[in-house]
């Protein structure tokens, strides 16, 4: 079993729409959650950190359920500028080591 | 500042050359990684650095062999490397887990290495 997993998609959605990912975890000793974003041919940056009390950054909004052991990433009013793969990332309890989702590709289309 | 800087931006070699990558942060993180990517696939953990010694080696070939000559520097030396070593090689830094127990990675923006 995978460590994180990821409904790759793609998901395509229209301009203004609410799209929602989740994003499972096997091991409940795992210590951070992390949502990063990577556009085509570019290296994954953060987009937020994941909370157990949950967390909102302007049209993002990000939630940890420990005891289902599931991560979502809520996108509000999407824009075309959102278009891109939302890379779901845990740190385990092993030292040092991120895990790595596959990854969903959003496609934003106006 | 979160910048990691990586040279070079691309590199195309043979199979019997020998080539570096290059990695730098000034954020003062004390935990360094290699990973690589390949098109479509998430990035694949190789190496991790932690305090300037090797803590993870994620069963690389020996072609890769990685460097840590000091906490703000990491590089990756390549040697004999096959057509299907071909990716985008990502460095990354974080504060490191002993001393921060909500670590955070940055990524640099990669080389992308061919393999003739």
């Amino acid at each position: 079993r995978k460590e994180v997993e990821q409904d790759p998609g793609p998901f395509n959605v229209p301009e203004g729409a609410t799209v929602a990912f989740n994003c499972t975890y096997s091991n409940s000793a795992s210590q951070s959650f992390f949502w990063y974003r990577q556009d085509c041919r570019k290296e994954p940056k953060l987009l937020m950190s994941v909370y157990s009390s949950g967390n909102e950054d302007g049209r993002f909004t990000a939630q940890l359920n420990r005891a289902s052991q599931y991560i979502s990433l809520l996108i509000r009013d999407s824009k075309l500028s959102d278009s891109a793969t939302y890379l779901c990332v845990v740190m385990g309890y092993n030292f040092n080591k991120f895990y790595f989702g596959s990854g969903t590709k959003l496609n934003v289309k106006p | 500042d979160t910048e990691v800087t990586q040279t070079p931006k691309h590199l195309v070699m043979g199979m019997t050359n020998k080539k570096s990558l290059k990695c730098e942060q000034h954020m003062g993180h004390r935990a360094m990684y290699w990973y690589k990517q390949k098109a479509k696939k998430p990035p694949e953990l190789m190496f991790v650095y932690s305090y300037e010694k090797l803590s993870i080696n994620e069963s690389v070939p020996s072609r890769f062999s990685p460097e840590c000559p000091n906490s703000s520097l990491l590089n990756l030396h390549l040697h004999a490397l096959q057509p299907e070593d071909s990716a985008l090689y990502l460095c990354a830094s974080s504060q490191d887990r002993e001393t921060s127990s909500t670590d955070t990675q940055y990524f640099g923006p990669g080389t992308r290495l061919t393999v003739l």
